[in-house]
């Protein structure tokens, strides 16, 4: 079956360092989502992209965020400057159809730990 | 903003027994979505609703959608201990795929 694969599966870095989490959606999907969740708190969407732009961002992504399609298959989660609040599991999401498509299905990853120190 | 309440926040069922889980949102849905979500997994999809009145089984598991699009309910039949986990209920107010989450019910299944 299909699945969304993300690396790595952990990560710890020092507050104020760059972080990259990578995700590789289902070959065939064309909108990417990124998702996070702070430990004991609720699932939270970040970010959605398509056509090599954001789509729609919330009120957490703010500048220190950004994401990017490098290239064909990898969809990426860039943090510039840690913070000590940023230490959460960050879910990447595909889906096959767009918004206002009718029934759709968001395929999760395993998700990305991240511990900010 | 939209709330969507779940609820019971755990549970603890005897194997063969069943369970009912609630997601209730503040605002008429788009659509719902079940999840479980193992450590290690992420967040498996169970079912999505869309219209009002809609059921949906899979296995052991059944979805409904009430007529008002406001509550959706998760059940389980004769639980077994891969039922174990948690469950969140996500809402879809406007059909773009921007999820709101339950806080998740975890449900512990006794032998």
């Amino acid at each position: 079956e299909p699945e969304v694969t993300q690396t790595p599966s952990h990560q710890v870095t020092q507050m104020g360092q760059e972080v990259i989490l990578r995700c590789v959606p289902i070959s065939n999907h064309l909108y990417f989502y990124w998702y996070r969740q702070i430990l004991g708190q609720k699932v939270e969407f970040l970010v959605s992209f398509y056509n090599n732009e954001i789509s729609e961002k919330s009120e957490i992504f703010d500048d220190q965020f950004s994401v990017e399609r490098p290239d064909g298959s990898n969809f990426t989660l860039k943090i510039r400057s840690t913070k000590l609040e940023d230490s959460a599991m960050y879910f990447c999401a595909s889906s096959e159809l767009g918004p206002f498509s009718g029934a759709n299905v968001l395929t999760f990853g395993a998700g990305s730990r991240l511990t900010v120190l | 903003s939209q709330e969507l309440e779940q609820s019971p926040q755990s549970l603890i069922v005897q194997e063969g027994k069943n369970l009912t889980i609630n997601c209730t949102s503040s605002k008429t849905l788009y659509g719902l979505y079940w999840y479980k979500q193992k450590y290690g997994e992420g967040l498996i999809f169970l079912m999505m609703l869309q219209k009002g009145g809609e059921e949906k089984s899979h296995e052991k598991i059944t979805a409904k959608l009430d007529e008002k699009k406001q509550q959706s309910s998760l059940h389980i039949t004769a639980s077994q201990p891969s039922h174990a986990g948690i469950y969140l209920c996500g809402a879809d107010i406007r059909g773009d795929y921007k999820l709101s989450f339950g806080a998740g019910t975890t449900v512990t299944v006794r032998a």
